[in-house]
């Protein structure tokens, strides 16, 4: 069984205060690790697909890095908007794989 | 363009009746995937359909059901409705051809509340 653990459950910044989220995956054999972001009451919103261990992906203040194990999604000095919950999933290579989502990291970004 | 749809928005129904959920994929993408979204369980994934093909099942009960109809829309259905079936249910459309199989791209939800 696929298992993806985000820690922490939740943070806490000030504005401009950097930081990371984690993304710990056990996968038979990665074909995709994705990152999304959630408003309350909103769907996901996608942000990065990272497929091997040593890739990084970057958009505006978010960073996203690989490894065989794990990953991380890297802020650099975030702003309120930047509060949201992300997510961290992975999807298992052979065949038609679903998707398997972590519990997210609840980012709160103090002005 | 547009992106995912699903209606209604919001339901609220009583225990024992039964749902139906819509979702319009973006244009062009011919995968769609149900998840059911609870403060305590995160995303658990309910169904994946291809091509009018279910391709993935998730581990819930018979009552969650869906289907896929030839321009890619899809439904998703739950029968005898349980208090426990509150949640935010999620639709996600992908592109999904055999050799890519990669991101999926979110609709709002639904949100449906159990009486």
């Amino acid at each position: 069984e696929d298992q993806v653990t985000q820690s922490p459950e939740a943070l806490r910044l000030q504005e401009g205060e950097s930081s990371s989220l984690n993304c710990s995956y056990t996968v038979s054999g990665l074909r995709g690790l994705f990152w999304y972001r959630q408003d309350p009451g909103k769907g996901p919103e996608f942000l990065f697909t990272l497929y091997s261990a040593g890739e990084e992906k970057e958009k505006e203040r978010l960073k996203a890095t690989l490894t065989k194990k794990e990953s991380f999604l890297h802020i650099t000095a975030p702003k309120p908007e930047d509060s949201a919950t992300y997510l961290c999933a992975v999807r298992r290579s052979g065949g038609y794989q679903k998707v398997t989502f972590g519990t997210g990291t609840k980012l709160q970004v103090i002005p | 363009k547009a992106g995912v749809t699903q209606t209604p928005r919001y339901l609220i129904k009583t225990r024992g009746q039964q749902v139906t959920l819509s979702c319009s994929p973006i244009s062009g993408h011919r995968s769609v995937s149900w998840y059911q979204q609870t403060p305590g369980q995160g995303l658990q994934f309910l169904f994946e359909y291809f091509s009018e093909t279910q391709r993935n099942k998730g581990n819930f009960p018979g009552r969650f059901s869906g289907r896929q109809f030839s321009n890619s829309r899809s439904e998703m259905n739950v029968s005898t409705l349980e208090l426990g079936d509150s949640a935010l249910y999620l639709c996600a459309s992908s592109p999904a051809g055999t050799s890519s199989y990669n991101e999926q791209f979110f609709g709002p939800g639904t949100r449906l509340t159990v009486l």
